[in-house]
């Protein structure tokens, strides 16, 4: 079964640091890019971030660039999220999403996601 | 950036209803259109990708359409499984965005 579980969630202060995992089971993570999405309470989904298979090619969103590091460790099947200099306005559910194909864009989709982090930022 | 418009924020709707939800992009997206369902407390699940292909597993009474800039999520008979909230997903461009969810509510 393909599936994807977020750990390392919690409450941080803001200005704090936080790092997420996504740990993959059922396929290769090397064959699949792979993103970050977030969801504030009550609010619709954002992008985040992606990582091609690779992990040769990176995006982020202008709201993390600097802020949020995306890395991979396929030997591991796992995917990571480091998160500094948290905001209060970040509090959120961060879900990573398996991307279609390892590489490359337009036609791409997320399936499956991970059942989510929790992750609050408040002092 | 290209902005997603779902002009319906919610849909009272009745079971056996047929609904349609639209998705507008702020510029021509060609296909590249995605659809999810998303109900509360749960992560996000694929429905229809590249505007019209329906993912495994999805029940055929869900459709998709449109290309360019507008785009349509039907759902032929509602049933009381699918009120949920839906999102669409442009993935022509980094960064990829989302529009503002449609929830789909009973009447």
């Amino acid at each position: 079964e393909v599936q994807l579980v977020e750990s390392g969630g919690g409450l941080v202060q803001p200005g704090g640091s936080l790092r997420l995992s996504c740990a993959a089971s059922g396929f290769p993570l090397s064959s699949h890019g792979m993103h970050w999405v977030r969801q504030a309470p009550g609010k619709g989904l954002e992008w985040i971030s992606y990582i091609s298979g690779s992990g040769s090619t990176v995006f982020y969103a202008d709201s993390v660039e600097g802020r949020f590091t995306i890395t991979r460790d396929n030997a591991e099947n796992s995917l990571y999220l480091q998160m500094n200099s948290l905001r209060a306005e970040e509090t959120a559910v961060y879900y990573c999403a398996r991307d279609r194909a390892a590489e490359g864009f337009g036609d791409n989709w997320f399936d499956p996601w991970g059942q989510g982090a929790l992750v609050i930022v408040s002092s | 950036d290209i902005q997603m418009t779902q002009s319906q924020s919610s849909l009272s709707t009745s079971v056996g209803d047929r609904v349609t939800i639209t998705c507008r992009a702020s510029q021509n997206i060609n296909k590249y259109l995605n659809w999810y369902q998303q109900k509360p407390g749960k992560a996000p699940k694929l429905l229809i990708y590249a505007a019209s292909n329906l993912q495994s597993g999805v029940p055929s009474r869900f459709s998709g359409s449109g290309s360019g800039t507008d785009f349509t999520l039907t759902i032929s008979s509602l049933q009381p499984e699918d009120f949920a909230t839906y999102y669409c997903q442009q993935s022509y461009s980094i960064p990829f965005t989302f529009g503002g969810g449609t929830k789909v509510e009973i009447k």
